[in-house]
């Protein structure tokens, strides 16, 4: 069965720093997508960024980045120039991408509760 | 654009009140909706999936009489949980998909308080 590992429960960075949140996976699939998700305390899901497997290039949305490191099974999320605003919980989820699983269910990691210091 | 919108984002009733969520697709056709319930300082847990016009599938440990589902329609699925007690109270988030490679995006949420 698929894990997804959030190693760091909580991380602070300093406003206008860069901030790196790490998160590994466990799979035996080769094709599958990764996802980053946004929980500020109004508690809505938002869509940070996604990754497909089989890119090589990592995928990129303005201030956000991530290192997709296939082999090892890591998938990190890098924020630039960090915001008051994203202070949030972070979490980590993975999708396999099987033609037999039409449902396309989540497997979500625990979460890092990101703060930022003004 | 793929907006989901929940209501009610926050509902107080009495033991014993059976109380429904609506989840609604408002810019695209939601092929599948998935119900989760989150607890304080904790991940989503998925509850169940629904895709539109069929029954539901929950997962393990989660009671069908109790927490009823229906899709039935492309851009409507709802939650009622029956003869809610206590223990039912949490936060419940609803999801929307549209197309199988793509992400699912979620409503704001309903905060149950069962009395």
């Amino acid at each position: 069965a698929q894990t997804v590992t959030q190693s760091q429960p909580e991380m602070s960075v300093q406003e206008a720093e860069t901030v790196t949140l790490s998160c590994t996976y466990d799979t035996s699939e080769s094709d599958y997508y990764l996802f980053w998700y946004k929980q500020p305390p109004s508690r809505q899901m938002i869509l940070v960024i996604r990754q497909e497997a089989y890119k090589q290039q990592n995928a990129t949305e303005n201030r956000f980045s991530v290192n997709f490191q296939k082999a090892a099974k890591s998938f990190s999320l890098k924020i630039s120039d960090s915001q008051l605003g994203d202070a949030a919980m972070y979490f980590c989820a993975y999708r396999r991408d099987h033609n037999m699983d039409s449902n396309y269910q989540l497997i979500w990691g625990a979460g890092t509760k990101l703060i930022i210091k003004p | 654009g793929a907006v989901v919108s929940q209501h009610p984002s926050w509902v107080i009733c009495k033991s014993g009140t059976s109380v429904k969520i609506e989840c609604r697709s408002l810019d695209f056709q939601a092929t599948t909706m998935f119900w989760y319930r989150q607890f304080p300082k904790q991940s989503l847990m998925l509850m169940a999936t629904s895709n539109e016009g069929s029954k539901a599938t929950y997962e393990q440990g989660v009671e069908k009489d109790k927490f009823l589902i229906n899709h039935a329609s492309l851009t409507l699925s709802t939650l009622t949980v029956t003869s809610a007690h206590p223990e039912d109270s949490s936060f419940y988030i609803c999801s929307a998909r549209g197309q199988r490679y793509q992400p699912q995006h979620f409503g704001d949420g309903t905060r149950l308080s069962i009395l």
